[in-house]
């Protein structure tokens, strides 16, 4: 109930191409879905966010798109770029609780 | 502002031994989280600490502990240091809630020898 699955565990995608990670949930109490973005040896930080009342939030080049009834989420990096090349955590969390996070994407840009 | 600012970075310990672990948040910060990061587990929470009161905990044993002072920096406690401990310890500091952003510093990675 309190787990979050994602999916995959690695991605390679050319220049340009369409990035998509996957996470599932299956605590319908969860309101809160962000993303983080982790580069190595720093610690994560917010992409972006969404709440379950939008079906898609879209910020630049980042997309969440948010399926309540499949209790499903996901990121889409458009026209990705090498920079773009990190860890993508995706994480939900009840009100006032923690977040649990799923086991991260390793994402690679190649040009 | 000044970010999320963890001390030390690094460190190497033996079985057995405990470890202090220091995280400074982001000035007017309010809450203060800790994770545990392994490649085979993932980011795993250990405790979230808020006005000097523990709000929520994860499921880690006694061995982990922390606490919160008056001006919101946190530090956490492992005692008897096992092998399965070595891992980065991130620290996140966010306003009032840990829903709300949540903002990580470095991390101190931690190896137990």
């Amino acid at each position: 109930q309190q787990q979050v699955k994602q999916s995959p565990q690695s991605l390679i995608v050319q220049k340009g191409g369409i990035s998509i990670i996957n996470c599932a949930y299956e605590n319908t109490a969860f309101d809160y879905f962000p993303w983080y973005q982790q580069f190595p040896g720093k610690g994560p930080a917010l992409l972006i966010a969404i709440r379950p009342d939008v079906s898609e939030k879209k910020e630049g080049r980042f997309t969440i798109s948010f399926n309540k009834s499949a209790k499903q989420f996901s990121l889409h990096i458009m026209d990705s770029q090498p920079g773009d090349s990190a860890t993508y955590f995706c994480a939900a969390s009840r009100p006032t609780d923690k977040l649990i996070f799923g086991t991260g994407t390793r994402l690679q840009v190649f040009p | 502002k000044a970010g999320v600012t963890q001390t030390p970075r690094y460190l190497i310990k033996t079985r057995g031994q405990q470890v202090t672990l220091s995280c400074s948040p982001i000035s007017g910060h309010r809450s203060v989280s800790w994770y545990q990061q392994t490649p085979g587990q993932g980011l795993q929470f250990l405790f979230e600490y808020f006005s000097e009161t523990q709000r929520n905990k994860g499921n880690f044993p006694g061995r982990f502990s922390g606490r919160q002072f008056s001006n919101s920096r946190s530090e956490m406690n492992v005692s008897t240091l096992e092998l399965g401990d070595s891992a980065l310890y991130l620290c996140a500091s966010s306003g009032d809630s840990s829903t709300d952003t949540q903002y990580f510093g470095p991390g101190t990675r931690l190896t137990v020898l």
